[in-house]
């Protein structure tokens, strides 16, 4: 079965550090990439997303992702942590040729405290 | 950028009762709706996904009947839920696809 992990549940890091929030990837083929973040009682809003190209992709609010097909990975970064940025986070890919228009599948989600 | 809305925003109703929740496209047309449901602190779970004018294609596990979803033009997709109980409270999430996927700002149920 295709899936997405992100196998830490929470990520702790002090405001003015840089931060990592992992992701890994099972999918076939080539599938297009994605961080998204939700605030609590909110719908979640799109940081990036990897089609192709160059393996780091910049995105909204200084966030950047780093693409990694050996090793089917999809990390998320950002050089200086701002409080603001403790959310709940999500990576997900789109198969293609799925059959389903855009059909995401999401990993199980990470939330990021930032401690001032 | 692409806004889709959701209504309401939060709804309290008694068990037994039926709520229909909206997701708009608000400046996009949109061919392909999803519909998600999360628990507190989980990832999204896919319950359904809406095409304009045919039926929608539900997830494993899922109860159609349960869950009705109606996808009347490319801007407006509903999920109702069908004599809700208390095991129905959730956050409720849409999102709508216009070559990606555009979430609305989900709905919050509580079953009583």
């Amino acid at each position: 079965a295709q899936s997405v992990a992100q196998p830490e549940d929470q990520v702790n890091v002090a405001e003015g550090n840089p931060l990592t929030v992992k992701c890994t990837y099972s999918v076939s083929g080539n599938p297009y990439l994605f961080w998204y973040v939700q605030y609590p009682n909110r719908g979640l809003q799109f940081l990036l997303k990897y089609i192709t190209g160059d393996n780091l992709v910049k995105g909204s609010y200084g966030f950047e992702a780093e693409f990694n097909k050996s090793q089917t990975s999809f990390h998320l970064k950002k050089p200086s942590a701002l409080v603001s940025d403790s959310a709940l986070y999500f990576c997900a890919a789109r198969p293609l040729g799925s059959s389903n228009t855009g059909k995401l599948i999401f990993g199980q989600g990470t939330t990021l405290q930032v401690k001032p | 950028g692409a806004v889709v809305s959701q209504h309401p925003s939060r709804v309290i109703c008694k068990s037994g009762t039926s709520v229909k929740i909206e997701c708009r496209s608000l400046d996009f047309q949109a061919t392909t709706m999803f519909w998600y449901r999360q628990f507190p602190k989980k990832s999204l779970m896919l319950m359904a996904t809406s095409n304009e004018g045919s039926k929608a294609t539900y997830e494993q596990g899922v109860e159609k009947d349960k869950f009705l979803i109606n996808h009347a033009s490319l801007t407006l997709s509903t999920l109702t839920v069908t004599s809700a109980h208390p095991e129905d409270s959730s956050f409720y999430i849409c999102s709508a696809s216009q070559r990606e996927q555009f979430f609305g700002p989900g709905t919050r149920l509580t079953v009583l």
